[in-house]
């Protein structure tokens, strides 16, 4: 079974660029969630989607963080203006009825 | 609300000698709890997961954990550390109340073996 995929790897951008990463979850995984993991903490969950729909987005910062999931398939996380602080990896999971969750690799994204 | 309280964040061993990293937890619901372990530049990978049924729990790599509720804990434990071992541990909680089960990690406990 594939494996949950990331896109890119790495990124390295300015403070007020914007940027966006991809992810493909497991292919009949209803639930996907976008996590952040600043360095030397947990990761902590932005969104979670089932299916195409929010299912809990409390954490995600509004202002400057957006994501979608259109076709209930894959996935997009956008900052834009991105900031300092939001340097962090950028981790995608995905369950299937909440039975185990795989993450992806995930996207180590620098803002200088 | 739920939350995860890890209450060590270096955990040092002699390889060979037991491990044990301690977790606290807070849960409206009754909660599916989980040991995750990351090395270096490396990916979450499940070690053991606890979802009521038997409350002593076997994961991979010789790792058990014990569910508690009277002490709302859920210890790791390993009989003999391995320097393959030495990483970062993070216990994780989800409670499926509202249908919203995204994990709840706690700050991660390093541990580090000693040859």
């Amino acid at each position: 079974e594939a494996g949950v995929a990331q896109s890119p790897r790495y990124k390295i951008i300015e403070k007020r660029q914007s940027v966006a990463f991809w992810c493909n979850p497991i292919s009949g995984h209803a639930t996907l969630y976008w996590y952040q993991q600043i360095l030397g903490q947990g990761p902590k969950l932005l969104i979670q989607f089932q299916n195409n729909g929010v299912v809990d987005d409390s954490q995600l910062p509004k202002d400057r963080f957006s994501a979608e999931r259109l076709k209930g398939v894959d996935s997009t996380l956008k900052i834009q203006p991105a900031k300092l602080e939001d340097s962090a990896v950028y981790l995608c999971a995905s369950s299937f009825q909440g039975n185990g969750y795989t993450f992806g690799s995930g996207t180590r994204l620098t803002v200088v | 609300a739920q939350s995860v309280t890890q209450l060590d964040s270096h955990v040092s061993v002699s390889e060979g000698t037991p491990v044990l990293l301690r977790c606290n937890y807070s849960s409206s619901y009754s909660p599916s709890l989980f040991w995750y372990v990351q090395h270096p530049n490396k990916g979450l990978q499940l070690l053991l997961k606890y979802t009521s049924a038997a409350t002593l729990v076997k994961g991979i790599n010789g790792f058990e954990a014990e569910f508690k509720k009277s002490e709302t804990s859920f210890h790791l434990t390993k009989p003999s550390a391995h320097m393959s071992d030495a990483a970062e541990y993070f216990c994780v909680v989800s409670d499926l109340g509202g249908g919203a089960d995204g994990l709840t990690f706690g700050k991660g406990t390093h541990l580090i073996i000693q040859p």
